[in-house]
């Protein structure tokens, strides 16, 4: 039974970098078949999805967030990351990471749900 | 705004039928792009209820179901249980604006 954990800091200050990592355990962020996302949820709003990275290291990002946004992936520590970069207060929010099962809708392309999620983390952009 | 319109709230007594809806539009569910549902509970993670339209992950009871039509979606809950009372997001893909998974706003289903 795949497990994901969220860490980094709670706390960023406007303007700079927010940076966090989600460990995988109970299987291989190498295998393939899936993919593995980044999720956030404002308090008190609803979900937004960040972007993800395949096992290939191949990334695809929300267009919203694509001019400030890095995923990257360490196998060898069974983990993939987050930046985010000069970040405001509206960046504050749960993130939480997921492993991503997809289909091919009709033209081919990978689609995804997200199963299961981290239990996420708190981040608040303030100074 | 969300690209996918839920309900903000629904309520039903115990051993009810109640249904969430959630109505799309050409870009997402409209172009037959598969439907997803979770569950949340209050400072928890949400949860896979239905993925693909209609399938239940295992574990997950047989009261859930999800049924998709034209450009929008239903999860319905029968036998309604104060368990069941939680914050219920529908989930799809949108290939406008570039094209992103998207998320309903979220429907907060409350027990009587």
């Amino acid at each position: 039974q795949v497990q994901l954990q969220e860490s980094g800091p709670g706390l960023v200050k406007p303007s700079q970098t927010l940076s966090l990592t989600c460990t995988v355990s109970g299987g291989s962020i190498n295998s393939g078949g899936y993919s593995w996302s980044w999720i956030r949820q404002p308090p008190g709003k609803g979900l937004e999805w960040i972007g993800h990275i395949y096992y290939s290291g191949s990334t695809y990002y929300n267009p919203s967030l694509k001019s400030r946004l890095t995923i990257s992936l360490d196998t060898s520590k069974n983990q993939f990351s987050l930046k985010l970069s000069s970040v405001t207060a509206a960046d504050t929010a749960v993130y939480y990471c997921a492993k991503d099962p997809y289909y091919y809708d009709s033209r081919g392309y990978k689609r995804h749900w997200f199963d299961p999620w981290g239990q996420g983390t708190l981040v608040t952009v303030s100074s | 705004q969300s690209v996918l319109t839920q309900p903000p709230s629904l309520s039903g007594a115990p051993g009810q039928r109640v249904t969430i809806s959630c109505t799309g539009s050409s870009s997402n569910i409209g172009a037959g792009y598969n439907v997803h549902w979770y569950q949340q509970f209050p400072g928890t993670a949400p949860k896979l209820l239905i993925y693909g339209n209609t399938n239940r992950p295992s574990g997950v009871p047989d009261r859930f179901s999800g049924s998709k039509s034209a450009t929008s979606a239903s999860l319905a809950i029968t036998g309604l249980q104060a368990e069941d009372e939680a914050d219920y997001y529908c989930q799809s893909y949108d290939s406008s604006l570039g094209g992103r998974e998207v998320f309903g706003g979220g429907t907060k289903l409350t027990v009587l």
